[in-house]
């Protein structure tokens, strides 16, 4: 059955440094996108990506956050210049399309370690 | 805007035990709902779904029934094992994006 996948499964870093998590939505899929989970809560959106552009975002996803689809496979989420509190599991996700009917399909997560 | 809730736990129940997970949403439109669980140390995974009204959804022993007129949710199931064991995330897409409930968190022990 197909799958997202994402590297690293672990990320650490130190504060002020970049990261970029990188995803492999399922290959029929359109639409993409990043949650984050700060350990002990609940998943929070961070943006939806549709043929090369966001479509939307979230109070969270501000402009130390940037995604990209360098290729026709993967999808990026980079955060320039990490805090501490940018610790969380990230998940990528993915679906065929958009609509309140889709399915989002998500990877195993990133965990990510700001120090 | 449009969210979910759910019961808080931890919820801790014997093996072979009746497990209800209560959850209701609030939503414009008529949104998909869905119930994703996460083992330790592990990412989201997809339990099931609803896209309309009356639809139940059930994989794996569990079920649950998209009711319209009391906007819920309730996740089902007759008899945990312990591999049940897990937290799970009631949650809606709102057209662009999914919509997470605070999780509840559920030991099943032998």
């Amino acid at each position: 059955e197909p799958e997202v996948t994402q590297t690293p499964s672990h990320q650490v870093t130190q504060m002020g440094q970049e990261v970029i998590l990188r995803c492999v939505p399922i290959s029929n899929h359109l639409y993409f996108y990043w949650y984050r989970q700060i350990l002990g809560q609940k998943v929070e959106f961070l943006v939806s990506f549709y043929n090369n552009e966001i479509s939307e975002k979230s109070e969270i996803f501000d402009d130390q956050f940037s995604v990209e689809r360098p290729d026709g496979s993967n999808f990026t989420l980079k955060i320039r210049s990490t805090k501490l509190e940018d610790s969380a599991m990230y998940f990528c996700a993915s679906s065929e399309s958009a609509g309140g009917r889709e399915t989002q399909y998500f990877g195993p997560g990133t965990r990510l370690l700001v120090l | 805007g449009d969210s979910v809730t759910q019961m808080e736990g931890p919820v801790t129940l014997s093996e072979e035990a009746f497990l209800t997970i209560n959850c209701t949403y609030t939503a414009t439109g008529y949104p998909s709902l869905f119930w994703y669980v996460q083992y330790p140390g592990e990412g989201l995974q997809l339990l099931l779904k609803a896209t309309k009204a009356d639809d139940k959804g059930s994989n794996k022993g569990f079920e649950a029934t998209y009711r319209k007129e009391t906007t819920s949710f309730h996740l089902e199931k007759g008899s945990v094992q312990v591999s049940d064991s897990a937290v799970y995330f009631c949650a809606l897409n709102a057209y662009d994006k999914v919509i997470f409930g605070p999780g509840t968190s559920l030991s099943v022990i032998p």
